[in-house]
């Protein structure tokens, strides 16, 4: 069936430092692909998506690229801030965007 | 952009009774909404998809007696956690899907959190 692993976090960085989230999935078709982020005590937002093979996503200073050919969408961002401490959810939605699967989710906390 | 609303937004209940949580989309119409339970520090778990003017469709595991849906409108679906317990405390999201030709894109609500005493 259709899956996504992530990255067990937590993930702590120090301010400016480089982010990597590493995200792999399983699954039949072709899949969109999304990255969420969740600030504490709120819901889901999404961050980016991507919706075939090579697109790049992009939002907020966060990139990720959709890799068929390694069944990736790792996460990106070349200098992170304190405000970017969150949980994100790497995700697939089947082919129509009907359902969403998502991964376990990656803590990160960035330090000042 | 599309918003999803939720109410209550937080609720505290005894335990034994039931409760209600709306999922409203405001600015869109969705003949599918979905319900997911997130448990602290946990991912989101999809308990049900919910379809407008039919029964909902409910993952494996998860008791269709204990968490009713109802998907009244367009606009509109209800989830109600009945006799609720401690264990049923948990952070409750749900989701609708705007339809745009051929393609849907998801929107999240900010959810419920249910504490059950």
């Amino acid at each position: 069936g259709n899956s996504v692993t992530q990255m067990e976090g937590p993930v702590t960085l120090s301010e400016e430092a480089f982010l990597t989230i590493n995200c792999t999935y399983t699954a039949t078709g072709y899949p969109s692909l999304f990255w969420y982020v969740q600030y504490p005590g709120e819901g889901l937002q999404l961050l980016l998506k991507a919706t075939k093979a090579d697109d790049k996503g992009s939002n907020k200073g966060f990139e990720a690229t959709y890799r068929k050919e390694t069944t990736s969408f790792h996460l990106e961002k070349g200098s992170v801030q304190v405000s970017d401490s969150a949980v994100y959810f790497c995700a697939l939605s089947t082919t129509g965007g009907f359902k969403t699967i998502f991964g376990a989710g990656t803590r990160l906390f960035v330090k000042a | 952009g599309a918003v999803v609303s939720q109410h209550p937004s937080w609720v505290i209940c005894k335990s034994g009774t039931s409760v209600k949580i709306e999922c409203r989309s405001l600015d869109f119409q969705a003949t599918t909404m979905f319900w997911y339970r997130q448990f602290p520090k946990q991912s989101l778990m999809l308990m049900a998809t919910s379809n407008e003017g039919s029964k909902a469709t409910y993952e494996q595991g998860v008791e269709k007696d204990k968490f009713l849906i109802n998907h009244a409108s367009l606009t509109l679906s209800t989830l109600t956690v009945t006799s609720a317990h401690p264990e049923d405390s948990s952070f409750y999201i749900c989701s609708a899907n705007r339809e745009a030709g051929s393609f849907r894109t998801q929107y999240f609500g900010p959810g419920t959190r249910l504490l059950v005493l």
